[in-house]
């Protein structure tokens, strides 16, 4: 079955200061990412995707994605965070072909101090 | 153009009791799911229906049924609410496929207690 990992569950940063959130799956065919963000008391927004072509995708708000096939990767970075970016993080893999299943991952809350 | 809706916003239910949330979406969209968001465990796949006409089982479909009605809606229902049901519901819609440069539409979700 497939998965989606988010190994940093909770991230304390500091104004300014780089980010990069991690996210694994594992499924062997052709997938499409996401990435989608949650604001406290707020529904899911899409961030950014990828679904062909270059693998590194440029999303809202400065966020950006890489996707390396061969490490089953798309890890989320942000050069220098703002405290607005306080929310939660979360991966999603949809797997082509696979009747459309959208799979996300457990979550990375990102807390940005001033 | 409302996006996706979904009723109630909050709910409170006793143990046993049944109830059927409802979600609807006006963008003519193919694919429709039902999450549930627990606190630590992220979005948890509950049924999904690619298509009007079809529906499956995802993560966690213990204690939950579905109905695709038409193409705009898809609906969950709790036949015997359990406590361990607690939990924020989302419904999403989409046309997501191979290669399309498309996302998942969310709700702004169901608060649901059992007591």
């Amino acid at each position: 079955a497939q998965s989606v990992s988010q190994h940093n569950h909770h991230v304390i940063l500091s104004e300014a200061a780089s980010l990069e959130l991690g996210c694994n799956y594992s499924y062997g065919g052709t997938v499409n990412l996401f990435w989608y963000v949650q604001y406290p008391g707020q529904h899911l927004q899409l961030l950014l995707k990828y679904f062909s072509g270059d693998p590194l995708v440029k999303g809202i708000k400065g966020f950006e994605a890489e996707f390396i096939k061969s490490k089953f990767s798309f890890n989320l970075r942000k050069p220098s965070v703002q405290w607005s970016d306080t929310a939660e993080y979360f991966c999603a893999v949809l797997l082509t072909g696979g009747g459309n299943k959208l799979t996300f991952g457990t979550g990375t809350q990102l807390k940005v101090e001033l | 153009n409302a996006g996706v809706t979904q009723t109630p916003k909050f709910q409170v239910l006793k143990t046993g009791q049944s109830m059927t949330l409802q979600c609807a979406q006006d963008m003519n969209h193919n694919s429709m799911y039902w999450y549930r968001q627990d606190p630590g465990m992220g979005l948890r796949l509950i049924y999904y229906s690619a298509s009007e006409g079809t529906t499956d089982k995802g993560e966690v479909p213990n204690g939950y049924n579905v109905s695709r009605l038409n193409k705009r809606e898809f609906s969950l229902r709790l036949e015997s609410a359990a406590p361990s049901q607690t939990s924020v519901y989302f419904c999403a819609s989409s046309d997501l496929g191979e290669g399309m440069n498309t996302e998942a539409f969310f709700g702004q979700g169901t608060r649901l207690t059992v007591v």
